[in-house]
């Protein structure tokens, strides 16, 4: 079974402009979730789609907003990027309706603003 | 709201020693309690998990944890560490409502460093 890839791994942008970073989820898997990690900190859950729909946002502004494709595979935008936007942004996946639930996460996406 | 507590920002302990990592959780139902390791740069694995049934748990590893409700704990153990199992640890409590499983909220983690 493949695992959560994340596309790119690194990335640089520049305050004001916007990004788009790329989840395919584990085989099986129906639900994509995102995270926030800054350095030296825990991850922070940003959303969470279901069924190509947002099912559950964390504190986060709408710039972040995200997409989830009938593939399941999903994208997390972020417009007018600003210099704490700079973290290590973790896609997890795992299969909603299952009390046995555990997600599955990625290797993550390192996004700069400078 | 849900919250996680790791008091041990960093621990040391010598190779082939006993760990103990300390978790603390709020959470007004039956959580859902994770443990999840990280290397530098890389993303999460997961450890062990707890929904319900025996309160101490094995993971991989060589890892278990034990659910403790009275106290809200959740502390992960090892009897004998290695050099390799230096990295982050992070602790996470999750919910599963009638609709499915919601996003995990994390503390803030515990880094461990092993010594020769």
């Amino acid at each position: 079974e493949t695992g959560v890839t994340q596309s790119p791994t690194h990335l640089i942008k520049t305050r004001g402009q916007q990004v788009t970073l790329r989840c395919s989820s584990q085989s099986g898997h129906n639900t994509v979730s995102w995270y926030q990690q800054a350095l030296g900190q825990g991850p922070q859950f940003i959303f969470q789609y279901y069924r190509e729909e947002e099912n559950g946002r964390g504190n986060f502004p709408p710039r972040f907003s995200g997409l989830q494709f009938p593939n399941y595979s999903s994208e997390l935008n972020v417009n007018a990027l600003e210099l704490d936007d700079s973290a290590l942004y973790l896609c997890a996946s795992s299969q909603r309706i299952s009390r046995d639930y555990g997600y599955t996460f990625g290797s993550g996406t390192r996004l700069t603003v400078v | 709201a849900q919250s996680v507590t790791q008091p041990d920002i960093h621990i040391t302990v010598s190779e082939g020693a006993s760990l103990e990592l300390r978790c603390n959780y709020s959470y007004g139902a039956t959580p859902y309690l994770f443990w999840y390791v990280q290397s530098p740069g890389q993303g999460l694995q997961l450890l062990l998990k707890y929904f319900s049934g025996d309160t101490l748990v094995q993971g991989i590893k060589g890892f278990e944890a034990e659910f403790k409700r009275s106290q809200s704990s959740f502390n992960l153990r090892k009897p004998s560490v290695h050099w390799s199992d230096a990295a982050e640890y992070f602790c996470a409590v999750g919910s599963y409502s009638g609709g499915g499983a919601d996003g995990l909220t994390f503390g803030k983690g515990t880094h461990l460093i092993i010594q020769p």
